[in-house]
């Protein structure tokens, strides 16, 4: 069975941090890895997408992929009470696994 | 960033009748996606195309069935609605091998 976990929170942190999510996958053969946003009632949207080991920055975002150790993380800098929501990790190998979210909490 | 289109938004009907929801995109992709998701939960992918005339089910079992005639359309049916089908049905859509899913915005069901 494939999967990609992540802790379900929820995760707080103060406005001005940085937010920490992190994701680990169990299909070695993933070659994409994606975080996308959830408002509550609302559809995800594509925060960013990683496909090779290291870091990939876009703005306040910074994905990493570790592939030797299979996981995945997100760091939200300068934190806002606008960046709370549902984050969604997923892998793909040819199809997308989903994980089951990380509620996160901005605390202004 | 895909343009991707679901009618209605918002439906309320009774138990036993019949539903199609709709789903639209305009960027030519080739894969489509149906989901459900209660609030609060995880994503359950339901059925999933590769190309025209091709339609597979998810991992979650469901009730519904889609077709796909046409590139840009997906339509999810379900024959006799009942209270347990009460949840968001989200359609996606992506090209090529990346996987890049686009979501529209969701039809939200509700089943008395």
């Amino acid at each position: 069975q494939k999967e990609v976990e992540q802790n379900s929170g929820p995760l707080s942190v103060p406005e001005g941090a940085i937010a920490s999510l992190n994701c680990t996958y169990s299909d070695r053969g993933s070659q994409s890895f994606f975080w996308y946003r959830q408002y509550s009632g609302k559809s995800p949207e594509l925060i960013m997408s990683i496909y090779s080991n290291g870091d990939k920055e876009d703005g306040r975002f910074t994905a990493q992929l570790n592939k030797a150790s299979q996981y995945v993380s997100l760091l939200i800098r300068d934190s806002q009470p606008s960046d709370s929501a549902t984050y969604l990790c997923a892998g793909s190998n040819y199809q997308l696994i989903w994980g089951a979210g990380t509620k996160l909490i901005i605390k202004p | 960033e895909a343009d991707i289109y679901q009618t209605p938004r918002y439906l309320v009907i009774g138990t036993g009748k019949k539903i199609t929801l709709e789903c639209s995109q305009t960027m030519g992709h080739d894969k489509m996606y149906w989901y459900q998701q209660d609030p609060g939960m995880e994503l359950h992918l339901i059925h999933y195309s590769y190309g025209v005339n091709s339609t597979e089910k998810g991992d979650l079992s469901s009730e519904s069935t889609v077709s796909r005639i046409r590139t840009e359309h997906f339509p999810l049916t379900l024959e006799s609605a009942r209270p347990s089908h009460t949840s968001q049905y989200l359609c996606a859509s992506s090209q090529g091998i990346t996987d890049t899913q686009y979501f529209g915005p969701g039809t939200r069901l509700t089943v008395l």
